[in-house]
């Protein structure tokens, strides 16, 4: 079974520039987070998907990040325009969303830099 | 609100030697408690998991966590450590199908 894939794992751009992040999920997995890890500080919750739906985007920071998951499955972050302080690590995750299985998977995490 | 301390940003042992990482945890319900690594370059990988049951949960790779409700607390153990367990080490905690919310992560560094 393949795991939780990232595109791209690096990512450099300037400030106000635009990127897109992508993941694919664990296939059957209708739960979808987005995490981001700045430098020195912990993992943190950006948002959750249920298949197509968003069920909590409180981890936002801003308007300047959009989620997406058409269909259900695969989900894209874009973030417009970037700012030195969305540097980071953006990690993805999965899980079913019912049954007895509930942890999440991650993928590698893309990593973000913003000049 | 819901927050994980590891007070140990760093911590050095020698291979072969015990190891104890702590975890300590706010949570206003029963929380679902795990224990993540991440080795260079390499995704978060699940170490092990709690909700219920036995409090002594084992885990991949020889490690095993100890619940303890009076002590919020969820330190992970492994009795003898290898050089390939040198990592990043995160405790986190959520409700079921939920968000995780993780603690800043403790770094392990094995001496020879």
């Amino acid at each position: 079974e393949a795991g939780v894939t990232q595109f791209p794992s690096h990512s450099v751009i300037e400030k106000g520039q635009t990127v897109t992040l992508r993941c694919d999920p664990i296939s059957g997995h209708d739960n979808l987070y987005w995490y981001r890890r700045v430098m020195g500080k912990e993992i943190k919750f950006l948002l959750h998907f249920v298949k197509e739906s968003k069920q909590d985007e409180s981890g936002m920071p801003n308007n300047r990040f959009l989620a997406e998951r058409t269909g259900g499955t695969y989900s894209t972050l874009k973030v417009q325009p970037a700012e030195l302080e969305d540097s980071g690590v953006y990690f993805c995750a999965s899980s079913h969303a019912q049954g007895e299985t509930y942890e999440q998977y991650f993928g590698p995490g893309t990593r973000l830099t913003v000049t | 609100a819901q927050s994980v301390t590891q007070p140990d940003i760093h911590i050095t042992v020698s291979e072969g030697a015990s190891l104890e990482l702590r975890c300590n945890y706010s949570y206003g319900a029963t929380p679902y408690l795990f224990w993540y690594v991440q080795s260079p370059g390499q995704g978060l990988q699940l170490l092990l998991k709690y909700f219920s049951g036995d409090t002594l949960v084992q885990g991949i790779k020889g490690f095993e966590a100890e619940f303890k409700r009076s002590q919020s607390s969820f330190n992970l153990r492994k009795p003898s450590v290898h050089w390939s367990d040198a990592a990043e080490y995160f405790c986190a905690v959520g409700e079921r199908f939920q968000k995780l919310v993780f603690g800043t992560g403790t770094r392990l560094l094995v001496s020879p």
